[in-house]
């Protein structure tokens, strides 16, 4: 069965970086891409990012440019994002999704596997 | 960058009802449109995609509808397990999430 397993919780002090790994499994890593979302307390879903696992290709929400980065190691079948400069206001819940599509004349794209989340705690 | 828009933000409903939710977009998608339910908790869970598309597994008692800006989620005949915040996301360029509708218990 697809699975997207992420590692555990981190704390971190304003101005640190962090790095979130989503291992996936049951499904061809190669085939699906990957984005990136988060939730902070209290508040909505918001989109960060995404890669295309088969290039490498990435594209990120303009919010995060510059301070996020996504990659994945296929050898592992394991994708990251990486934080960087955080501040109290990215104390959030971070999760990793899958990304499917239907036919190739229509494209939907829909985010139908999620990784477990990963809380990040941003505080001096 | 397309927002998306949803009312009520939030709604109280019992055990059997039927519950509409609407999502508006800032321009023209087409129906690329998907839903998501989330508790708290837990990852979210794809509900329909393709603006009308159950996803596999989904009660039928789910529906979508919509195309263009204009789109609705319907529950018909509402679970205990249904209270929860429902999102919906437009595909048709870079992601981006409505605010969110709690669905609780009157």
């Amino acid at each position: 069965q697809v699975q997207l397993v992420q590692s555990g919780a981190e704390v971190k002090k304003p101005g640190a970086s962090v790095k979130i790994s989503c291992k996936t499994s049951g499904y061809t890593f190669m085939d699906h891409a990957i984005h990136w979302v988060r939730q902070a307390p209290g508040q909505g879903l918001e989109w960060i990012g995404w890669i295309n696992v088969y290039n490498g290709h990435t594209k990120y929400s303009q919010k995060f440019q510059g301070t996020v980065t996504i990659t994945t190691d296929t050898s592992a079948s394991t994708a990251y994002v990486e934080l960087r400069s955080l501040r109290s206001e990215d104390t959030a819940v971070y999760y990793c999704a899958r990304l499917s599509f239907t036919d190739t004349t229509n494209y939907y794209r829909y985010l139908d596997y999620w990784g477990q989340g990963t809380l990040v705690s941003v505080s001096a | 960058d397309i927002q998306m828009t949803q009312s009520p933000s939030s709604l109280s409903a019992s055990v059997g009802d039927r519950v509409t939710i609407t999502c508006r977009a800032s321009q023209r998608i087409s129906d690329y449109l998907n839903w998501f339910q989330k508790k708290p908790g837990e990852a979210p869970n794809l509900l329909i995609y393709a603006a009308s598309t159950l996803q596999s597994g989904v009660p039928s008692r789910f529906s979508g509808a919509g195309s263009g800006t204009d789109f609705t989620l319907t529950i018909n005949g509402l679970q205990p397990e249904d209270f929860a915040t429902y999102y919906c996301q437009q595909s048709y360029s870079l992601p981006s999430f409505g605010q969110g509708t709690v669905v609780d218990i009157k």
